[in-house]
């Protein structure tokens, strides 16, 4: 098995940067993916296959991977990005695994 | 547009049984892997199980293993959780979600609780 590492919470005021951290060793292998989680909803994929956005995702958010670390990064951070954000990966032996969840506060 | 529905929570003792389904519609049901995904209240999401698109395939997370039993009717467009010997820790909201291959968790449900507790 492996393990994905968030940090608990990243705090930004309004119009900065917000980086949100995952780190694991299957990443160097294998994709990342981000999902948002607004307080009350169902989780929304933000970024896929490390740094790929769906239709819909606004470009400030965008992702990146390098090693053992993927990053989702907020420019220009607002007050609706408020929300948590996991990250997700999965092995080639049918393990899928998110990461403890980042809770993002724009303030 | 897609949807993907719940149902089949609710209040359990611990050591029964209970059983959730989810029903999907808007997609080629048949296509997509799929998964179960629970989040424990005020916790992160938790992988639970997941089979592919034709049902040959079944993973379950570690803490599940043994106990969960995840099943599928394409000919209904209908996925399953069995759950047998329920524990407090189960306790949570209960997601089903596309499992496509690029795409994973692109589509979820609004969930179900469960809740297991004497």
């Amino acid at each position: 098995s492996y393990e994905l590492t968030q940090p608990p919470s990243v705090s930004v005021l309004p119009g900065q940067t917000a980086r949100i951290t995952c780190s694991g060793d299957v990443l160097t292998k294998k994709y990342a993916y981000w999902y948002q989680q607004k307080s009350g909803q169902a989780p929304v994929l933000v970024i896929y296959e490390d740094s790929k956005r769906p239709s819909g995702i606004p470009e400030r958010l965008a992702g990146s991977s390098s090693g053992t670390m993927a990053t989702l990064t907020v420019s220009g951070a607002q007050v609706e990005d408020e929300a948590d954000y996991y990250c997700y990966s999965r092995d080639s032996s049918g393990n899928h695994k998110f990461g403890g969840g980042t809770k993002l506060t724009v303030l | 547009q897609v949807q993907l529905v719940e149902s089949g929570g609710g209040v359990v003792q611990p050591g029964r049984s209970l059983r959730l389904s989810c029903a999907a519609s808007g997609i080629t049901f048949s296509n997509y892997g799929m998964h179960w995904v629970r989040q424990a209240p005020g916790k992160g999401l938790d992988w639970v199980a997941f089979i592919s698109y034709d049902g040959s395939n079944k993973y379950y997370a570690d803490s599940v293993k043994g106990r969960f039993t995840i099943s599928r009717d394409n000919s209904k467009n209908t996925l399953n959780l069995q759950m047998n010997s329920l524990r407090a820790e189960d306790t949570a909201v209960y997601y089903c979600a596309t499992g496509d291959q690029q795409l994973p968790f692109d589509y979820w449900g609004q969930g179900t609780l469960v809740t297991v507790s004497s």
